[in-house]
């Protein structure tokens, strides 16, 4: 069966720090892969999606980048955290998106990310 | 994107139905209605999803109406754990632009009292 693994669960960093959150999907090949974004008592941003290795697509501009060096390996990175960065992360996968297909995302535990 | 509206908020007591509403009035004909929900400190999970016809799962009912300008997620007997945000979501399946990406709105924060 497939997983997805998050980590860490939480972390505290200080404004200007970087960041590294990394996310893993397991018993899949080729997925479509995702990070969201949760502020505090509001909904889900989308971030980015990846479709293949090296492949990825920026929905909203921010202090964020993501990387995917592996099929099955999502990064989200920034060089220098703001304190509007702090949320909840939450990586997703999903079946190689094709014209038709109503395969679900499936969603990560989520990292809770303070800025102090 | 196409944009659905629900209420921010719904109360129901244990182990009665609920039923969540959902308009999407600019609903086109390659979009397929998506519910997902959000137990508190979790990630969401997939509920069910369907383009014109009723749709039955282990979790919920899906009724779309027939003009599918509106749908109702049903759960039929809600419990304690039923708690959660419920998010309606249109997905376009026949964009060639489309990854599969959700775009989720505010949902609707359910509570249910024992």
């Amino acid at each position: 069966s497939q997983t997805i693994h998050q980590w860490p669960a939480t972390l505290v960093q200080p404004v200007g720090s970087p960041l590294s959150l990394e996310c893993t999907v397991e018993g899949t090949s080729n997925p479509n892969l995702y990070w969201y974004r949760q502020a505090a008592g509001r909904g889900l941003q989308l971030l980015f999606y990846s479709v293949g290795i090296g492949q990825i697509s920026s929905e909203v501009p921010q202090n964020l980048s993501a990387s995917r060096p592996q099929d099955r390996q999502f990064i989200l990175s920034s060089k220098k955290l703001l304190l509007s960065d702090s949320g909840f992360y939450l990586c997703a996968w999903s079946v190689l998106f094709r014209t038709g297909d109503n395969s679900p995302l499936h969603f990560g535990n989520g990292t809770r990310l303070t800025v102090t | 994107d196409a944009k659905t509206t629900q209420p921010n908020s719904m109360e129901s007591n244990e182990e009665e139905p609920v039923h969540l509403p959902c308009n999407h009035s600019t609903i086109s004909g390659t979009d397929y209605i998506h519910w997902y929900r959000q137990l508190p400190s979790q990630g969401p999970e997939y509920v069910i999803h369907g383009l014109t016809s009723n749709v039955n799962n282990r979790m919920a009912s899906l009724a779309i109406a027939e003009d599918r300008k509106s749908s109702t997620l049903i759960l039929h007997r809600a419990t304690l754990r039923d708690a959660a945000v419920y998010y309606c979501i249109l997905r376009d399946v026949d964009s060639a632009s489309n990854t599969g990406k959700l775009i989720f709105g505010q949902g609707t924060t359910l509570q249910v009292k024992p």
